[in-house]
């Protein structure tokens, strides 16, 4: 079994700059992807390794990996933004899933 | 467009089984593996299991071996999960999710709230 750990909650003031981690054993050596989640909606791919993003996710989305934390970054944060984000890694052929971190918007 | 459409909503006595279904379009299906992933609601989410659609090998989560039974059915270009011994833990909402050439899980289903209660 592997663990990824994120802060159950953020705050961020509306424009500034939103910052999400993640944590797990020599994370830094496994791809991470980002995935957002809001309300009664399925979740949405959002970022991955070497900061490659599906065609319409806006580039104020962020991230960066190294030793044992993936960080998510969101630049210029908009009121659209707050949701559940969530990170995910393969440990060889199984992907685990992070706690998820409330991002609210203030 | 690729889309994953699931079934409806299921309501089922403990001890029941469910068989929830994904179907895939805008995608040569048999291309890309089906994962099913659960969420107990406010809860993170839950690696379950995943058919290879061009082999039909499966593989699960040591939580749900002996729990979950995935399928598909390449004609309709369809995947199952059926889920067996039901008890009330296990309502949630099942989600598929196609995982893309770069192991990312790129395409998710609208989710199958399964509500387990007597």
């Amino acid at each position: 079994s592997y663990e990824l750990t994120q802060s159950p909650s953020v705050s961020v003031s509306l424009g500034q700059t939103a910052t999400i981690t993640c944590s797990g054993l020599d994370l830094g050596d496994k791809s991470v992807c980002w995935l957002q989640q809001k309300p009664g909606q399925s979740p949405l791919l959002l970022i991955c390794r070497n900061n490659w993003r599906p065609s319409g996710i806006p580039q104020r989305f962020s991230a960066s990996n190294s030793g044992n934390t993936a960080t998510l970054t969101i630049s210029e944060t908009q009121a659209m933004d707050e949701a559940a984000y969530y990170c995910q890694a393969w440990v060889s052929t199984t992907p685990y899933f992070g706690g998820g971190t409330h991002l609210t918007v203030l | 467009q690729v889309h994953l459409v699931q079934s409806g909503a299921e309501v089922r006595k403990p001890g029941a089984s469910v068989k929830v279904s994904c179907k895939a379009s805008g995608y040569t299906f048999y291309t890309y593996g089906i994962h099913w992933v659960r969420q107990v609601p406010g809860q993170r989410l839950e690696w379950m299991g995943w058919i290879n659609i061009g082999n039909g090998h499966t593989d699960y989560s040591q939580k749900a071996q002996g729990k979950i039974t995935i399928s598909r059915d390449t004609s309709t270009s369809t995947s199952y999960m059926e889920v067996s011994s039901l008890r009330p833990e296990d309502t949630a909402i099942y989600y598929c999710a196609r995982v893309g050439s770069n192991w990312e899980f790129d395409y998710w289903g609208q989710g199958t709230l399964v509500t387990v209660s007597s």
